[in-house]
């Protein structure tokens, strides 16, 4: 199986800020990497599709790159309602498999 | 428009079979492939698994032997099955037509 490993788990940050979280791929995955937002209590909501498309209605502070096999989810200038967990995905092959999710909170 | 809901028991105890119903609308099951994934309390998403537009089926490997993706395009029923379940599958179960739309999730609590 394609392990996903992310980075960081938590991630303290300020409103305003820029922040980066990470997800490497244990073998080529392409650009079939796919971000997730989820909010407590809620269900996830696709954030970034195929590595750097942004997903419909999300806010284009946030973007999505690639460097070989590391892929990253940037949010350019942190706002209150970014507050959730984050998670990566790939879909390259079955069986898919997530990161193991990034807390976003507030310092 | 597209709307996902599960359903089953809250409660199931050790060593038998969670049974796990998802009712969809919105969209044809013969065009589109449904996931389940989970997420034990307070940890991440795990994918448990899929079936295909075509009715074929892929499983998340550590659950594989255990594990049964079904549907009745009739009825527009997706249906997992998961047997000897452990206090580890403890989980809220979602069903998504993956990645965009999502059920709002299940809670299964093994315990006796």
């Amino acid at each position: 199986d394609i392990q996903m490993t992310q980075s960081p788990s938590s991630l303290p940050a300020s409103l305003g800020d820029r922040v980066t979280i990470t997800c490497r791929a244990s073998q080529d995955i392409g650009n079939y990497l796919r971000w997730f937002q989820q909010k407590p209590g809620k269900s996830p909501r696709l954030m970034i599709y195929g590595a750097t498309n942004l997903a419909a209605g999300v806010p284009s502070r946030f973007s999505g790159s690639r460097s070989g096999s590391d892929y990253s989810l940037t949010i350019s200038s942190l706002e209150s309602e970014d507050m959730a967990d984050y998670y990566c995905l790939q879909s390259k092959e079955s069986p898919f498999t997530f990161g193991s999710g990034t807390k976003l909170e507030i310092k | 428009q597209v709307q996902l809901k599960e359903s089953g028991p809250g409660l199931v105890q050790p060593s038998q079979t969670l049974s796990l119903t998802c009712t969809v609308s919105g969209f044809s099951l013969t065009s589109n492939s449904v996931h389940w994934v989970r997420q034990p309390p307070g940890k991440g998403l795990e994918w448990v698994g899929a079936i295909w537009s075509g009715g074929s089926t892929d499983y998340n490997s550590a659950l594989k032997s255990r594990l049964s993706i079904s549907r009745d395009t009739s009825k527009s029923q997706v249906f997992l099955k998961m047997n000897s379940l452990q206090t580890e599958d403890t989980a809220i179960y979602f069903c998504t037509r993956f990645p965009t739309y999502w059920g709002q999730g299940t809670l299964v609590t093994v315990s006796s």
